[in-house]
């Protein structure tokens, strides 16, 4: 079975904070992807890794960074957070096609 | 410009009926679908998926339909339970974007079943 772990799963920060969200997947998938979910929008790309070290932007980028120095591991991170960036965050792994999620982490931003 | 859309944002249909999910998509390159259910709290779960070669694809009680013609697909779960009360996304993959491991998902519906 697959699984796929994120850090946390509530997570509450001021404007300004920096934030580091982390994901690991048990299944050395080599791709890895952060989407952030809202209501009506579904989910939306904010990143994707196809290799360690290796990142590729997705719709929508801004405010948002990745790293990826292991391949089970890929971490977003909030340079600075804003209330916009308030959301469920959640990471995906997978090797073809079909893509398997985490729990996802609810991000408030005061 | 949304690639993939589900019209219906609610969905609301008694145990034991037939809950129909609809999703349209604008790229012709799409060549396999997917749907995912997502119950509160939780991230997203595969639930079936089907290529762009065929027209229907089952599994139990669930049974994904592609319309090409249309680019149209649905999903029919028959009998539906209290337990399928979650929001159902669809995904649209294609293969000349990396290789079809990107998804696009449409903006999801959110099913109700009454006991």
């Amino acid at each position: 079975d697959v699984k796929v772990t994120q850090s946390s799963r509530y997570l509450v920060k001021r404007t300004g904070e920096k934030v580091f969200l982390e994901c690991v997947q048990d299944m050395d998938h080599e791709n890895m992807f952060w989407y952030r979910q809202d209501p009506g929008l579904g989910l939306r790309l904010i990143y994707f890794s196809y290799d360690v070290k290796m990142k590729e932007k997705g719709d929508i980028p801004e405010g948002y960074s990745v790293s990826r120095e292991k391949k089970e591991r890929f971490s977003l991170i909030l340079e600075s957070a804003s209330t916009n960036q308030t959301s469920m965050y959640l990471c995906a792994s997978s090797s073809s096609r079909e893509q398997y999620f985490g729990p996802g982490t609810r991000l408030t931003v005061t | 410009d949304q690639q993939v859309k589900q019209n219906s944002p609610s969905l609301s249909v008694q145990e034991g009926r037939i809950s129909i999910l609809n999703c349209d998509y604008t790229n012709s390159m799409f060549d396999y679908f997917l749907w995912y259910k997502k119950y509160p709290a939780e991230g997203p779960t595969f639930l079936i998926s089907i290529s762009s070669i065929k027209d229907k694809n089952e599994d139990g009680r669930f049974t994904v339909f592609l319309n090409k013609s249309a680019k149209h697909l649905s999903l029919h779960i028959v009998p539906s339970q209290p337990g399928d009360s979650a929001v159902y996304f669809c995904a649209a993959s294609a293969l000349t974007n990396n290789a079809g491991n990107m998804l696009t998902f449409g903006g999801g519906t959110r099913l109700m079943v009454k006991p």
